[in-house]
């Protein structure tokens, strides 16, 4: 199975509401990372948070780390149908290796 | 200024057929990659160079072939192509040397449409 899971598989609200996916993982990391996918595009990163943070803020994002639960959760606040898009959490392994594993992403829409 | 460009965007081929794909980085990091995303959006690293090194390389059939010339540019040749190649292709960089504490920048991607 994956390293990174996300949840939902895909999420509709509308705009002005917050939105919240949530990633899973299974072995020990160093740092999580979510990423944004608009359709067509390539990956846009969003935020990362290392291991011992337990939570970071970014404009309307807010991340969370729990280490013990080996989760992560992004929330959007205030959302606007600009922030439609597929998000992502990527996990790297420990030290010394360069493979980043990519969950399988969280559809977003939101209503205008 | 584009930071990781990709050539072509679009690629429609036949199978069987050779093709590359090109990739540049001005952003002066060390490492580059190459992911695969299917058609479930599920994204999948293929290759990693650092200094023009091979760091990474998945279980990726052999007629995948990466080529760094130098530290700027990783291209992705492919030779006889199937039909279980169509998906699409993702350049990336990073400034991490140790491995996962930088964020990575990618490309535009490459959509690769395999008949």
């Amino acid at each position: 199975s994956q390293q990174g899971e996300e949840d939902p598989q895909a999420l509709s609200i509308q705009e002005g509401e917050n939105a919240t996916m949530n990633c899973s993982y299974k072995t020990s990391i160093n740092n999580l990372q979510w990423y944004r996918q608009n359709s067509g595009r390539g990956l846009v990163h969003l935020i990362l948070i290392r291991s011992n943070e337990r939570e970071k803020h970014s404009g309307r994002l807010r991340v969370t780390l729990d280490t013990s639960k080996k989760s992560s959760s992004l929330l959007i606040t205030a959302s606007r149908a600009a922030d439609t898009a597929s998000y992502f959490c990527a996990t790297p392994p420990p030290s010394g290796t360069y493979k980043y594993i990519f969950g399988t992403g969280t559809r977003l829409k939101v209503l205008a | 200024d584009t930071a990781v460009s990709q050539t072509p965007k679009y690629l429609v081929t036949q199978m069987g057929n050779d093709k590359s794909i090109k990739c540049e980085q001005n952003l002066g990091h060390d490492t580059m990659y190459w992911y695969k995303q299917d058609s479930k959006k599920f994204l999948k690293i293929m290759f990693s160079y650092n200094n023009k090194e091979l760091i990474i390389n998945e279980t990726v059939p052999n007629r995948f072939s990466p080529k760094s010339p130098d530290k700027a540019h990783l291209n992705l040749h492919i030779n006889s192509l199937e039909l279980g190649d169509s998906a699409v292709y993702f350049c990336a960089s990073s400034q991490d040397r140790s491995g996962g504490n930088y964020e990575q920048y990618f490309g535009p991607g490459t959509r690769l449409t395999v008949t």
